[in-house]
């Protein structure tokens, strides 16, 4: 059955500094991939969509690659403010299919 | 605009109890998803609505869950008898058409607590 793996442990970093983590998945061949960021007692909210045949998508101060041959995707928070602390997942669907698959989530904390 | 809403946001049930969770999608929103999220993890499909038509239920964990959308726009999940393994946060989101990229729009929420 397919797998879709985060980041195991949370990751703390000092304001400034980029925060990067990981979407590793096996037994799937995804034709996109989800990032969301969800708040404590919030619901999960829409950052970024990234196609199977894009390398890399960028958004203000966020970044995505996606590697199909590793079964990858690399998500980057730049220049990273408390603001940013939540709990990040990523998402997985195919082109003929409605549901998604997410991570478990990676929950970053900046420190001021 | 308004977003998704869900109610009540939160909910404790005696165990055995029945109960019914409500979602407002964003108006005008054709597919309409429930997850159940548990502590730590991220969401899990449970069903899926476009429109009023149920086109997959394949993640209702027992046949005690229900859910339906009879007018194609609000939507209601029903847990029958509930255990304490049905504890969880109960997500609901909306997205504009049938389209996979579309992004999905979460509402906030409920979280049940099973006693």
């Amino acid at each position: 059955s397919q797998k879709i793996e985060q980041n195991s442990e949370a990751l703390n970093i000092q304001e400034g500094k980029t925060a990067t983590l990981t979407c590793n998945y096996t037994n799937y061949s995804p034709a996109y991939l989800q990032w969301y960021r969800q708040d404590p007692g919030r619901g999960p909210v829409f950052l970024l969509l990234i196609r199977e045949n894009e390398k890399e998508k960028r958004k203000e101060r966020l970044k995505v690659t996606f590697d199909t041959t590793l079964k990858q995707s690399l998500f980057h928070i730049t220049a990273s403010q408390p603001a940013d602390s939540a709990t990040y997942l990523c998402a997985l669907g195919g082109s003929n299919d409605y549901k998604l698959s997410f991570g478990a989530g990676t929950t970053v904390t900046v420190r001021a | 605009g308004a977003g998704v809403s869900q109610s009540p946001r939160y909910k404790v049930a005696k165990r055995g109890q029945d109960v019914a969770l409500r979602c407002d999608p964003i108006s005008g929103h054709v597919s309409l998803f429930w997850y159940q999220q548990a502590l730590g993890q991220g969401p899990e499909f449970l069903t899926y609505f476009q429109n009023e038509a149920q086109l997959d239920k394949s993640g209702l964990p027992s046949d005690r869950f229900f859910a339906e959308r009879p007018e194609g726009s609000v939507s209601t999940l029903k847990i029958q008898r509930t255990q304490q393994e049905d504890s969880a946060v109960y997500l609901c989101a909306s997205r504009r058409d049938q389209g996979a990229y579309n992004e999905q729009f979460f509402g906030p929420g409920t979280r049940l607590t099973v006693l």
